[in-house]
Order: structure tokens, then C-alpha cells, then sequence
């Protein structure tokens, strides 16, 4: 199994400033992860699949790099909106589908 | 609008049943993998179980031993959860998600989730 390992566990910064996620895989993922925004009481939305690439709808100021097994988000500018908790996924050789801890992205 | 709605979570005792049901709308549900994701209260995610587009491939987490069963109707545009002998751990919000990826002999996109249902409470509580 592929664990996924989510740094830091929380993040506190303000409106304005950019906000670099980080998620490290066991072994190799390829370009295979993905990206999850929650907020409290909502489901997960996708954000970033394949490593790189915004899901439809999802602004520009949200990004995704790496491959292999290291993997970061950046929110180039944070919206009030973007306080939430982001998980990393990673469909490698699936299954299992496996999930990082999540980093929680406060005030 | 594409819509995934959840039904059937609730209270049961150690040891009980619960099936689960996701009602899909705005898409052609025949035509993707279904899967389940379940959060325990204050933790992290979790995938369950998948299913192919006709039923005739399922994958599970292997934590679960045979408790749980995925199945689909594609004539009602829904998807299930057969949970048996559950127990205190599983307690957790269960969603139901599309997975928007496709698999052909030369290109496997399979194992993301979008969009997710907003998700069924399940106690396991005596």
C-alpha cells in the first residue's frame, strides 16, 4: 500500500498570501495523484488530478507540481474562501486508492 | 446538473446491517466507475470500494474482510452499499462518488473522485 504523507499538518496564514502544500508518496505515484479541498460540513471537491491539471471550474490561482513522490499544492493568493482542508490522493496501481491526513489551511 | 444523493445511514447496533443507496442524476451513470468514500468523525478520508460500469468489476479496501458489497442498477440510476457485521469502526459519513476517469488498453485514468454526494451518517453503537 501507498502511504501518502501530508506537511505541514496545519498552515496558518492570511488572505493574500500563497500557501505551498506538500504531500510525499511511499514509492513512486508517477503523475498519478490528485488534489481534494473540504470545508467543514461539505464534501470534498477535486481540485488538481494527474498532478498538474485544474478540475473543471477550479480557479487559476490553484496549482499542482511534482511527480515520482513528491508532490506540492500552491494557492498563489488566498481567498478568505480557501480555509479548508486539502487532501493528496494517489491512484497508482490501484488498489488500493489511498489518501494523505490531510492539511488543514487556517487563519 | 450532475447530482449524487445519499440515503439509508443511521443508527445500528455491533454486528447489524445497513445498506446504502446513491441516487445519480445529470450524467449517464452507466457510463462510469462509482466508488465510496467514508470519513470518520474529526479523521481523514477513506476509500471503500469501486465499481466498473456494468457491475462485472468490483475493487475493496482490504480492511473491510468480505463485510461490505458494492453493487449498481443502471436501470435506476443508482449505486449501493451492502454493509454486514459492522461494527464501532466503521461508524463515519459514507459518500458516493463518479470517477471521471476511463480505462482502455492504452490509457488507465481510473482512481479520482468528482463530483462526491454530501454523504450518509453511519453509528455503529450499541
Amino acid at each position: 500500500e501507498i502511504v501518502l504523507t501530508q506537511s505541514p499538518a496545519t498552515l496558518s496564514l492570511s488572505p493574500g498570501e500563497r500557501a505551498t502544500l506538500s504531500c510525499r508518496a511511499s514509492q513512486s505515484v508517477s503523475s498519478s495523484l490528485a488534489w481534494y479541498q473540504q470545508k467543514p460540513g461539505q464534501a470534498p471537491r477535486l481540485l488538481i488530478y494527474d498532478a498538474s491539471n485544474r478540475a473543471t471550474g477550479i480557479p487559476a490561482r490553484f496549482s499542482g507540481s511534482g511527480s515520482g513522490t513528491d508532490f506540492t499544492l500552491t494557492i498563489s493568493s488566498l481567498e478568505p474562501q480557501d480555509f479548508a482542508v486539502y487532501y493528496c490522493q494517489q491512484r497508482s496501481n490501484w488498489p488500493p486508492i489511498t489518501f494523505g491526513q490531510g492539511t488543514r489551511l487556517e487563519i | 446538473e450532475v447530482q449524487l444523493v445519499e440515503s439509508g445511514g443511521g443508527l445500528v447496533q455491533p454486528g447489524g446491517s445497513l445498506r446504502l443507496s446513491c441516487a445519480a442524476s445529470g450524467f449517464t451513470f452507466s457510463s462510469f466507475w462509482m466508488s465510496w468514500v467514508r470519513q470518520a468523525p474529526g479523521k481523514g478520508l477513506e476509500w471503500v470500494a469501486s465499481i466498473k460500469q456494468d457491475g462485472s468489476d468490483k475493487y475493496y479496501v482490504d480492511s473491510l474482510m468480505g463485510r461490505f458489497t458494492i453493487s449498481r442498477d443502471n436501470a435506476k440510476d443508482s449505486l449501493y452499499l451492502q454493509m454486514n457485521s459492522l461494527r464501532a469502526e466503521d461508524t463515519a459519513v459514507y459518500y458516493c462518488a463518479r470517477d471521471p476517469g476511463q480505462k482502455t488498453p492504452t490509457v488507465n485514468t481510473l482512481g479520482c473522485f468528482d463530483p462526491w454526494g454530501q454523504g450518509t451518517l453511519v453509528t455503529v453503537s450499541s
